[in-house]
């Protein structure tokens, strides 16, 4: 059984530039959360999505969005990069109504960066 | 808001050492304790948790217990091995589970 995949595993992107990043949760899990993690650095909450909507969201800038698909699969875009958004991307998911009791399964991130 | 602080790193242990990296946090709620860790070119896994004061989580060796009079949360692992060289992440999330706030990170590595 996959676990959650990312898509791609590197990029390079020029400041100013858009990306679009990739994820496919686990089979089963309706909830996809994004991290940003810094190098050196614990993972930032992003947002979470739910029913392809925001859930909730962490203290990131409007230049940071998302979308979730009815195959629960999602995207983070972020719109005119900056140097300071060079990073691990991590996407996790899990299936609602499972409360805390399995935590979250993490995939093995995009590693973005600007230049 | 809340918030977690980890021992900063790196730690470099002997084979078969006693390992504690050190874990406290901030919270406004009751929140629910983990430590996930990370091996070189993965995503995080979870290592264990913890969902209440008193609980203690463990799982392979390690071991975690929720000290709310302490706010504390750290791991230990009796004898650790060669294979057990990670960064560990020490977490916190709030009641609803949806937003997790991690620590920075301490990078273990054991030496033969």
């Amino acid at each position: 059984d996959a676990g959650v995949t990312q898509s791609p595993t590197h990029l390079i992107k020029t400041r100013g530039q858009q990306v679009t990043l990739r994820c496919s949760p686990k089979s089963g899990h309706d909830t996809v959360s994004w991290y940003q993690q810094a190098l050196g650095q614990g993972p930032q909450f992003i947002f979470q999505y739910y029913e392809e909507e925001e859930r909730q969201r962490g203290n990131f800038p409007d230049r940071f969005s998302g979308h979730q698909f009815p195959n629960y699969s999602s995207e983070l875009n972020v719109n005119a990069l900056l140097l300071g958004d060079s990073a691990l991307y991590l996407c996790a998911s899990r299936m609602t109504g499972t409360g805390l009791k399995y935590g979250y399964t993490f995939g093995s991130g995009t590693r973005l960066t600007v230049v | 808001g809340d918030s977690v602080t980890q021992m900063e790193g790196p730690v470099t242990l002997s084979e078969e050492a006693f390992l504690t990296i050190n874990c406290t946090y901030t919270a406004t709620g009751y929140p629910s304790l983990f430590w996930y860790v990370q091996y070189p070119g993965e995503g995080l896994q979870l290592l264990l948790k913890a969902t209440k004061a008193d609980d203690k989580g463990s799982n392979k060796g390690f071991e975690a217990t929720y000290r709310k009079e302490t706010t504390s949360f750290h791991l230990e692992k009796g004898s650790v091995q060669v294979s057990d060289s990670a960064v560990y992440f020490c977490a916190l999330s709030e009641r609803s589970g949806n937003q997790f706030y991690f620590g920075t990170g301490t990078s273990l590595t054991v030496i033969p």
